[in-house]
């Protein structure tokens, strides 16, 4: 049973670009987490999916941030016209259906670096 | 004041020491993640506990749900436990980890 899955593990973009961020979720996990790390900072609660559901973007950025989690494929986060301070570590988590309590089991993340 | 407080912020200590982290919080929970991260690494779960003791090797974790308190210990430290350790617990009725801000732990030979 693979582990969570997230590419690229590292993505450079140029500000203004689109950067583009995948999650694979557990073999039978129907629930996806988003988190950022800022340098020399903690983790921050982004958005948590469920397949086609939004169910909480309190911590999403309101402009530039968006999440989905298709019925098919990986979840995607998606930052549009990327600014320096997107600069982080996007980590990715999963738990199973029915117990969103559960323990969340993490990916390795994707740094992206906007030069 | 953070919700989740950890301390220490850093330690380092010789092989074969013993190493308690701890983690207080001020929130209603229903369960607290032990995480460890490298650096540049990914993030792994080491422990989730919502009451009680957890062993899982050289590591132990306790929780004292009274008292909003929790503890990370590595018996016979070695350097490659070196990484930060992270408290992150799950609000009653709720999916958000609310994270400390981690522990840097340095192990020497």
């Amino acid at each position: 049973n693979a582990g969570v899955m997230q590419n690229p593990r590292h993505l450079v973009r140029r500000r203004g670009q689109e950067a583009r961020l995948r999650c694979s979720p557990m073999k039978g996990h129907s629930h996806v987490y988003w988190y950022r790390q800022l340098p020399e900072e903690g983790l921050k609660f982004m958005v948590y999916l469920q397949k086609e559901n939004i169910i909480d973007e309190s911590g999403m950025p309101k402009e530039r941030f968006s999440a989905e989690f298709p019925k098919e494929g990986p979840s995607i986060l998606r930052i549009q016209q990327v600014v320096r301070g997107d600069s982080a570590a996007y980590f990715c988590a999963s738990s199973p259906p029915l117990r969103p309590y559960n323990e969340q089991f993490f990916g390795p993340g994707t740094r992206l670096t906007v030069l | 004041k953070n919700e989740v407080e950890q301390s220490p912020q850093n330690l380092t200590a010789q092989e074969g020491e013993f190493i308690t982290i701890n983690c207080s919080y001020s929130v209603g929970i229903s369960a607290l993640h032990w995480l460890q991260q490298h650096p540049g690494g990914g993030i792994v779960s080491l422990f989730m506990l919502s009451s009680g003791k957890k062993k899982h090797g050289r590591l132990i974790a306790t929780i004292n749900i009274q008292e909003k308190h929790s503890s990370l210990h590595i018996t016979a430290s070695h350097p490659r436990d070196s990484a930060v350790y992270i408290c992150a617990v799950l609000r009653d009725s709720n999916y958000q980890l609310i994270w400390g801000a981690g522990t840097k732990l340095i192990i020497k030979p």
